[in-house]
């Protein structure tokens, strides 16, 4: 069966400090990938979208970047973080939906807080 | 995607039927409706999908109507671990079979109380 892995779990960062957040997924191949963020006490926003290695397609101007350096790995990643970085990041990906799949499957989410 | 209209907050008993209601009216005929739950501090969940007809699985059962809409999410005996933000989201399946780039809307709070 296909699992989602994301971490860290909580993070705890200063401003101006790098950020690498990880998400792999296994038991899938060529998936979709995809990072959303939510700040506190708003929706759910699209970040960045991979539909295969090496392409990333970014949804909003932001202090972030994302990577896809192997078919079921997608990282995201920062130089500096600035405050409003903070929030709950998640990690989803799905497949083609001739193959069966409903849709998109969420990670646990990376909770990040920059001070 | 054609956009949705949910309310932002509803109460349900525990054990009594749950229904959320989702306003796209101007959705296409190539459009589905998917239903995601959110609990708190989890990513979301996908609950049920569907085109034109009306589907029940084990968590829950969508009616579309038949002009397609609206449609309403049933979670027929809710308890109090439904407690969660529910998003109605339409979009498009690519031609191609791929799909992404599903966009959340601010969804229905709906507290469960006992």
């Amino acid at each position: 069966s296909q699992t989602i892995h994301q971490w860290p779990a909580t993070l705890v960062q200063p401003v101006g400090s790098p950020l690498s957040l990880e998400c792999t997924v296994e038991g899938t191949s060529n998936p979709n990938l995809y990072w959303y963020r939510q700040a506190a006490g708003r929706g759910l926003q699209l970040l960045f979208y991979s539909v295969g290695i090496g392409q990333i397609s970014s949804e909003v101007p932001q202090n972030l970047s994302a990577s896809r350096p192997q078919d079921r790995q997608f990282i995201l990643s920062s130089k500096k973080l600035l405050l409003s970085d903070s929030g709950f990041y998640l990690c989803a990906w799905s497949v083609g939906w001739g193959q069966g799949n409903y849709g998109y499957t969420f990670g646990s989410g990376t909770r990040l807080t920059v001070v | 995607d054609a956009k949705t209209t949910q309310p932002p907050s509803m109460d349900c008993a525990e054990g009594r039927a749950a229904n959320l209601p989702c306003n796209h009216s101007t959705i296409s005929g190539n459009e589905y409706v998917y239903w995601y739950r959110q609990i708190h501090s989890q990513g979301p969940q996908y609950i049920i999908h569907g085109l034109k007809n009306n589907e029940t699985n084990e968590m829950a059962s969508l009616i579309i109507t038949e002009d397609r809409k609206s449609s309403t999410l049933i979670l027929p005996h809710a308890t109090l671990r439904d407690t969660a933000v529910y998003y109605c989201i339409v979009r498009v399946v690519n031609s191609g079979g791929s799909n992404y780039k599903l966009t959340f809307g601010k969804g229905t709070l709906l507290t469960v109380n006992p």
